[in-house]
């Protein structure tokens, strides 16, 4: 079955440092999305992408984010200056073509795990 | 978005089935039904979807009566490994490119 990958499994970074997540969706999957779970907490969202262009975003997601999908297969998310808080884990998650536009099936990867120093 | 209510936490015996329901009273006409499981350091796994009656699959039934106001996901004979978090989640139906919102979920823990 094909799967969402992330790497790496784990990044430490000092704060103030820029990080670049990696993912590589399921292929012939069309949108995209970031999602982050600090410890203990909700999954929340940051980030969706189509198209090549993000569709939407949380509150999270500031200047300090950003999102490229620099070829036909990577899709990263990048911290620009890392902040203690960011500490969290980060999953990729993409969602294939259907003609059911109300259907919310997002396949999500293993997640990377960010620990800022 | 449908707002959505389940239990914070469940325990049950190994072996025996595992009923989660779930409270919709907003749910929009186009909006559909999903269940999504987590463990521990892993990213949530898409179980079942659902508009009405009934849907199955190899993992999971989903049971949702005619008013569509709440839905209960059945785990049949449940194992140490269904340990998880257990989340319902109702579509907005506003594009295929809409994110999922997820809430605190159901923990449940099976104990042998």
């Amino acid at each position: 079955e094909p799967e969402v990958t992330q790497t790496p499994s784990h990044q430490v970074t000092q704060m103030g440092q820029e990080v670049i997540l990696r993912c590589v969706p399921i292929s012939n999957h069309l949108y995209f999305y970031w999602y982050r779970q600090i410890l203990g907490q909700k999954v929340e969202f940051l980030v969706s992408f189509y198209n090549n262009e993000i569709s939407e975003k949380s509150e999270i997601f500031d200047d300090q984010f950003s999102v490229e999908r620099p070829d036909g297969s990577n899709f990263t998310l990048k911290i620009r200056s890392t902040k203690l808080e960011d500490s969290a884990m980060y999953f990729c998650a993409s969602r294939p073509t259907s003609g059911l536009a109300n259907t919310d099936t997002q396949y999500f990867g293993p997640g990377t795990r960010l620990t800022v120093l | 978005l449908a707002k959505t209510t389940q239990p914070i936490s469940m325990d049950s015996y190994e072996g025996q089935e595992v009923n989660i329901t779930c409270s919709h009273n907003n749910i929009a006409t186009n909006d559909y039904i999903t269940w999504y499981q987590q463990f521990p350091s892993q990213g949530p796994r898409f179980i079942i979807q659902g508009y009405k009656t009934k849907v199955t699959n190899e993992v999971a039934s989903l049971f949702i009566p005619a008013d569509r106001k709440s839905s209960t996901l059945s785990l049949p004979r449940v194992s140490l490994s269904d340990t998880a978090v257990y989340y319902c989640l109702v579509g907005a139906g506003s594009g295929g490119y809409q994110k999922v919102t997820f809430g605190t979920g159901t923990k449940l823990q099976v104990i042998p």
